[in-house]
């Protein structure tokens, strides 16, 4: 079963814009984290916001939890054409490192 | 250097036949992971390993096996491979367990199985 779910499921926006993406969970957490998939690599790591924070910010990322609704948010601000990838939630559910499906984000330049 | 390296990075083959898939790490973490992505981009983790045990094995089929021979590897092997096995597969690493507050993962760039 799915720990993290996020949405919409793709998204596409004009460069400068800013893409917000949500994330649910169901479980208690220690941590969420949000990661980056560009087209045919890796998932690379942006950030991670642990159950007692309510934001964090990094670079044009803001994340924002809350664990009264087990929602996360993550919000990209002024967006580039480079920032174009799936951005996925992860948490930890029962020893497992769960994913969710993920967010497709289009920046149109 | 590449952090977490993992060969080769494409990987085509024939029903039946039996493939390894290499991963390295050089960041001195103490767990390392393999997650299988399939064609609509959903991530599942497979196995982990600390220290030499193995602490999780997602229910994945018994033709999967991971070797790790020491903390900078987990291979993973397949035997008999089927078509439901093509997918891309990944091997990660992070500084702690996932219990613990450092678990970020460090993936590498991924290998693209084919079973034909």
């Amino acid at each position: 079963s799915q720990q993290g779910e996020e949405d919409p499921q793709a998204l596409s926006i004009q460069e400068g814009e800013n893409a917000t993406m949500n994330c649910s969970y169901k479980t208690s957490i220690n941590n969420l984290q949000w990661y980056r998939q560009n087209s045919g690599r890796g998932l690379v790591h942006l950030i991670l916001i642990r159950s007692n924070e309510r934001e964090k910010h990094s670079g044009r990322l803001r994340v924002t939890l809350d664990t009264s609704k087990k929602s996360s948010s993550l919000l990209i601000t002024a967006s580039r054409a480079a920032d174009t990838a799936s951005y996925f939630c992860a948490t930890v559910l029962a020893q497992n490192f769960v994913f969710g499906p993920g967010t497709r984000l289009s920046v149109l330049p | 250097d590449t952090a977490v390296s993992q060969t080769p990075k494409y990987l085509v083959t024939q029903m039946g036949n039996d493939k390894s898939i290499k991963c390295e790490q050089n960041l001195g973490h103490d767990t390392m992971y393999w997650y299988k992505q399939d064609s609509k981009k959903f991530l599942k983790i497979m196995f982990s390993y600390n220290n030499k045990e193995l602490i999780i094995n997602e229910t994945v089929p018994n033709r999967f096996s991971p070797k790790s021979p020491d903390k900078a590897h987990l291979n993973l092997h397949i035997n008999s491979l089927e078509l439901g096995d093509s997918a891309v597969y990944f091997c990660a690493s992070s500084p702690t367990g996932l219990a613990g507050d450092l678990n970020i993962q460090y993936f590498g760039a991924g290998t693209r199985l084919s079973v034909l």
